[in-house]
């Protein structure tokens, strides 16, 4: 079965500095697919980047990347410039893209930004 | 396109009350899931539907809960009779259920539920 692990339950960052929040997931899968989910005060998930494991290339949003090592089984998000905005609860998730599309979700990582 | 939405945003109940929840998902997605957002739990998928037919209810607690898909722009779950411990935030998504984005679930706003 697959697992998805967040270390880091919370952090904290000055605003426009960088932080990078780490995600690790176990599967014996070759193919899948890993997200990024940004949950604000608003309740509201919101997609932030996602990354397709065949692809070598990391994915990149704006502000937002990833460092997507498939061999260590590890997809931490990098947040540029950090921004008061970005102030959020960030999920980390895995999804097998056969069979039933479920996503495996990590606890979370509550990541502060401050003034 | 106005994103997936769910109805009621908020809901207060009393324990033993029937509680439904509902959802609209993206129009063209033909996959849509049901989440519970606790605290202690995190998030869990109660539900799957895919082309209006569930196909993973493991995630459901108990008889308690049900969830319906009568077509394909409505989803609702229901819980009969409710009791303090649902109480939780209720997420709806939809995902495109093929072609290129087959695998990005979009979230709804989500309902929070209290039941006393």
């Amino acid at each position: 079965a697959q697992t998805v692990t967040q270390s880091q339950p919370e952090m904290s960052v000055q605003e426009a500095e960088t932080v990078t929040l780490s995600c690790t997931y176990d599967t014996s899968e070759n193919n899948y697919y890993l997200f990024w989910y940004k949950q604000p005060p608003s309740r509201q998930m919101i997609l932030v980047i996602r990354q397709e494991a065949y692809k070598q290339q990391n994915a990149t949003e704006n502000r937002f990347s990833v460092n997507f090592q498939k061999a260590a089984k590890s997809f931490s998000l990098k947040i540029s410039d950090s921004q008061l905005g970005d102030t959020a609860m960030y999920f980390c998730a895995f999804m097998k893209p056969s069979g039933t599309y479920k996503y495996i979700f990590g606890t979370g990582t509550r990541l502060k930004v401050l003034a | 396109d106005a994103g997936v939405i769910q109805s009621p945003r908020h809901e207060v109940t009393e324990m033993g009350q029937e509680v439904t929840l509902r959802c609209k998902p993206i129009s063209g997605h033909n996959s849509l899931f049901w989440y519970r957002q606790t605290m202690m739990r995190g998030l869990e998928l109660l539900i799957y539907f895919n082309n209006n037919v569930p196909i993973d209810d493991s995630g459901m607690p108990e008889d308690r809960f049900s969830a319906k898909m009568p077509n394909a722009s409505f989803s609702t779950l229901k819980i009969q009779p409710s009791e303090p411990r649902d109480s939780a935030v209720y997420f709806c998504a939809s995902s495109p259920g093929g072609g290129q984005y087959t695998d990005t679930q979009y979230f709804g706003p989500g309902t929070r539920l209290t039941v006393l």
